[in-house]
């Protein structure tokens, strides 16, 4: 059964520090592997989909990575923002367009 | 790009009642959609998997006699939470895929908060 667990479940920062969230999983036969942002109350934004033969995606200030082998995966956020502050999960696709949740890093970016 | 919309936004109801979601997807077709659920400091966990023209998939625990989907057209499929309870008090997700794209990622509505009185 694949697991996965996002470390920290919260962080802090001041802004305009990068930071960087860690998400690591149980089963390496993933699919993908996607970077989602989520503010309270709300729905899922997905930021970065990298699929299982890529290491990298980019979007601007952020930066995932993937290692299949060892089961993790980062997001670099750089130059926080106030506006960056929400919950960010990690999610793994399986067979099936099966997603695992993580349970989250929530991110407060003090102005 | 593409988008899912969901309603309602939110919904408090009695104990008792049933309560429908609506899951569409508006600029692409899906013939597959899933339903999460998210109850408070918790992660997301996928309840079924909605086929359409066909019974939906449902996970491990999840009570398809409570839950029930219909899936009728290639843009709308709807989660019915019947009798529902305080427990059944959670946000309910939907997602879904453009079918005619592949390695496409999947796009999530904005979630339906349920509070049940």
């Amino acid at each position: 059964k694949q697991e996965v667990t996002q470390i920290p479940a919260a962080l802090s920062v001041p802004e305009g520090e990068n930071l960087v969230l860690n998400c690591s999983f149980t089963d390496s036969a993933i699919y993908n592997l996607q970077w989602f942002r989520q503010d309270p109350g709300k729905g899922l934004t997905s930021l970065l989909l990298i699929q299982s033969s890529q290491r990298e995606q980019t979007s601007g200030r952020l930066n995932a990575s993937l290692d299949k082998s060892s089961g993790r995966s980062t997001l670099y956020i750089a130059a926080s923002q106030p506006g960056d502050s929400a919950t960010y999960l990690c999610a793994v696709e399986t067979s099936g367009s099966r997603l695992t949740f993580g349970e989250g890093t929530q991110l407060t970016v003090n102005p | 790009g593409a988008v899912v919309s969901q309603h309602p936004s939110w919904v408090i109801c009695k104990s008792g009642t049933s309560v429908k979601i609506e899951c569409r997807s508006l600029d692409f077709q899906a013939t597959t959609m899933f339903w999460y659920r998210q109850f408070p400091k918790q992660s997301l966990m996928l309840m079924a998997t909605s086929n359409e023209g066909s019974k939906a998939t449902y996970e491990q625990g999840v009570e398809k006699d409570k839950f029930l989907i219909n899936h009728a057209s290639l843009t709308l499929s709807t989660l019915t939470v019947t009798s529902a309870h305080p427990e059944d008090s959670s946000f309910y997700i939907c997602s879904a895929r453009d079918s005619s794209q592949e390695n496409e990622k999947l796009f999530f509505g904005s979630g339906t908060q349920l509070s049940v009185l």
